[in-house]
């Protein structure tokens, strides 16, 4: 069965260090891998996408593929108390479109404390 | 900025009516999806579709139907609702990217 597997949490770190959040995938054949936000009674947002093995830096976030290891992370530089959510890990075989096909993590809760 | 609304945000029905949840996106998108969401088993895939009159089965579709007569709109609708399909739905559209679009969610109890 493909998985996608995160610590649910909850991670804890002080405003301003960095986050790091860690993502294993079962499924060798996976080929877009991204990184959704959702906030406490919110849905889901897109906040990064990796599709090549390294590092994909957006602002303060980088998003990393090790496909060797079957692990993805998403760190979070400068933590601002407003990044407090859960993060899912989401793992796909298409490499575009195929959102059918996507399969999520059951997320990683995030905590941002002064 | 990509909108996807669905109708209801909270529901309260009782076990055996029939429950209508519509989702309408304004971004002309070919694919649309409908997911439940529940603590500590993540996002399912119930139902979506590529196209108008099109459905395919996702994960867990037993107990679910599908309607999509118009691109804009795609419904999501319970039989005969059991207590087991208290859930949060969310409906989202995409783009051949794969990113998700999502509304902001229903949140349906069964009693």
């Amino acid at each position: 069965q493909k998985e996608v597997e995160q610590n649910s949490g909850p991670l804890s770190v002080p405003e301003g260090a960095i986050a790091s959040l860690n993502c294993t995938y079962s499924d060798r054949g996976s080929q877009s891998f991204f990184w959704y936000r959702q906030f406490s009674g919110k849905s889901p947002e897109l906040i990064m996408s990796i599709y090549s093995n390294g590092d994909k830096e957006d602002g303060r976030f980088t998003a990393q593929l090790n496909r060797a290891s079957q692990y993805i992370s998403l760190l979070i530089r400068d933590s601002k108390l407003s990044d407090s959510a859960t993060y899912l890990c989401v793992v796909t075989p298409i490499l575009t479109g195929g959102g059918n096909k996507l399969t999520f993590g059951t997320g990683t809760q995030l905590k941002v404390e002064l | 900025d990509v909108k996807v609304t669905q109708s209801s945000r909270y529901l309260v029905k009782r076990t055996g009516e029939k429950v209508f949840l519509e989702c309408v996106q304004d971004m002309d998108h070919e694919n649309m999806f409908w997911y439940r969401q529940d603590p500590g088993l993540g996002l399912r895939l119930i139902y979506f579709s590529y196209d108008v009159k099109m459905k395919e089965k996702g994960d867990i579709p037993e107990g679910y139907s599908v309607s999509r007569e118009k691109k804009e709109r795609f419904s999501l609708i319970l039989e005969s609702a059991s207590t087991n399909q208290t859930s949060m739905y969310l409906c989202a559209s995409s783009l051949e990217t794969g990113e998700l679009f999502f509304g902001e969610g229903s949140r349906l109890t069964v009693l």
